[in-house]
Order: structure tokens, then sequence, then C-alpha cells
């Protein structure tokens, strides 16, 4: 049973578009979310966490739907250098990650 | 700052040789710690956490092991390693929620 599932992608888009993912979990207790960031043979860094309230940082929104238990990111002005995987994160002390979303940007 | 660290950076290894990875956090105390492997392609699977010295929680039975013989010093092992082994070795280190990862081991086991 999967806990967390992404869609892998591949999200093919131009310089300056605007992308989403979404991401659904199952736990409903779950209390706490991040987005992790992974380029290409690296290790995965954390990119923003996610409220019930929303949070942007920049270009990039995250939200919760704890009623549909989905979090999402959303991507504005996309740039060459966000090309790489964005994994979805259930928090926790045995923090659950989903497999990915791979996104190419290109010029 | 916290700093965590992870070595070898790249590793070849024989069917049936042992392994030791090595992590190391500087910079807090009484870390949860936690190896994660992600095969080519494929999402983070998580191997074993540690919330203290000595405590050691496996989440996917296999031929690997860990072991913390310090507060701050985490350790994955194997006997004789088999094919299937061959992936990319993520140490991370917990306070609260979020983790921090080790730059990673990339094994190939040949």
């Amino acid at each position: 049973r999967k806990e967390v599932e992404q869609d892998p992608g591949p999200f093919n888009v131009p310089e300056g578009a605007t992308v989403a993912f979404n991401c659904t979990y199952s736990n409903s207790a779950s209390q706490s979310f991040f987005w992790y960031r992974q380029d290409c043979r690296k290790e995965p860094k954390l990119l923003m966490s996610v409220y019930s309230s929303g949070n942007e940082d920049g270009r990039f929104t995250a939200q919760l739907n704890r009623a549909s238990q989905y979090i999402s990111l959303l991507i504005r002005d996309s740039k060459l250098s966000d090309s790489a995987t964005y994994l979805c994160v259930e928090g926790g002390f045995k923090t659950i990650f989903g497999a990915g979303t791979r996104l190419f940007v290109k010029a | 700052s916290q700093t965590i660290h992870q070595w070898p950076a790249t590793l070849v290894q024989p069917v049936g040789s042992p392994l030791s990875l090595e992590c190391t956090v500087e910079g807090t105390s009484n870390p949860n710690l936690y190896w994660y492997r992600q095969a080519a392609g494929r999402g983070l699977q998580l191997l074993f956490y540690s919330v203290g010295i000595g405590q050691i929680s496996s989440e996917v039975p296999q031929n690997l092991s860990a072991s913390r013989p310090q507060d701050r010093q985490f350790i994955l092992s194997s006997k004789k390693l088999l094919l299937s082994d061959s992936g990319f070795y993520l140490c991370a280190w917990s306070g609260q929620v979020r983790l921090t990862f080790g730059s990673g081991t990339r094994l190939t086991v040949v």
C-alpha cells in the first residue's frame, strides 16, 4: 500500500511556464508535509514546508488540502534551473517519501 | 549549525564482499538517524532508523544491518553483498520532523 503517491511525469515545460504538481497521502492523521527537490545523482534537499494556510516562497507555492488529502506545489515563471525531481513528503517519525515527479524546463 | 557527513561517495564492491558505510552528524545531540536506499529511477526506501545509541529499527528484511555505537554515528553494514544491493544510500538526521540528508554513497555491486 503506497502511502504517498505522485505522478512520476516527466513534465516538459518551456521557460516561463507555470507548472503544478499534486500528491496524495493516505494517513489522515499526518501533521506535517514537505516538498523536497532532488537533482540528478544528488541527495534530496528541502524545498519548502507545506501548511494548511498555504506557503509561498518566491516563485513557489505549496498548499495542503486536508479534506481531500492532497498537497500541491505550484512553480511560476519556470527557470531552466528548476529542472529536477520533486519529492512529496509526509513528515513524522518515519518520514515517507513519494517516488517523485520529474520536471524538465526547456529553453 | 548542524552538518551531516557520509562516506565514501562512491563504492564498487564484488558480490559476496562485506560493506560498511559510515555517517556522522555534528552540531546536535540525540538526533534521530536514518538510512535510506534509492534504486535507479526509484523513490526512497527507508531501511533503518534509530532514536538513540544502540536502538535500531529495521523497516525492510534484507541482508543489511545498522548500528549506532555513538550518539552521532550511524553505520550501515552487510556481511555479503548481493547484486540487488546496488543503489544510492542516503543517511539522514532529524530533530523534530524534517530530514536533512548526507551527500549519499553510490554503491555498485558487480
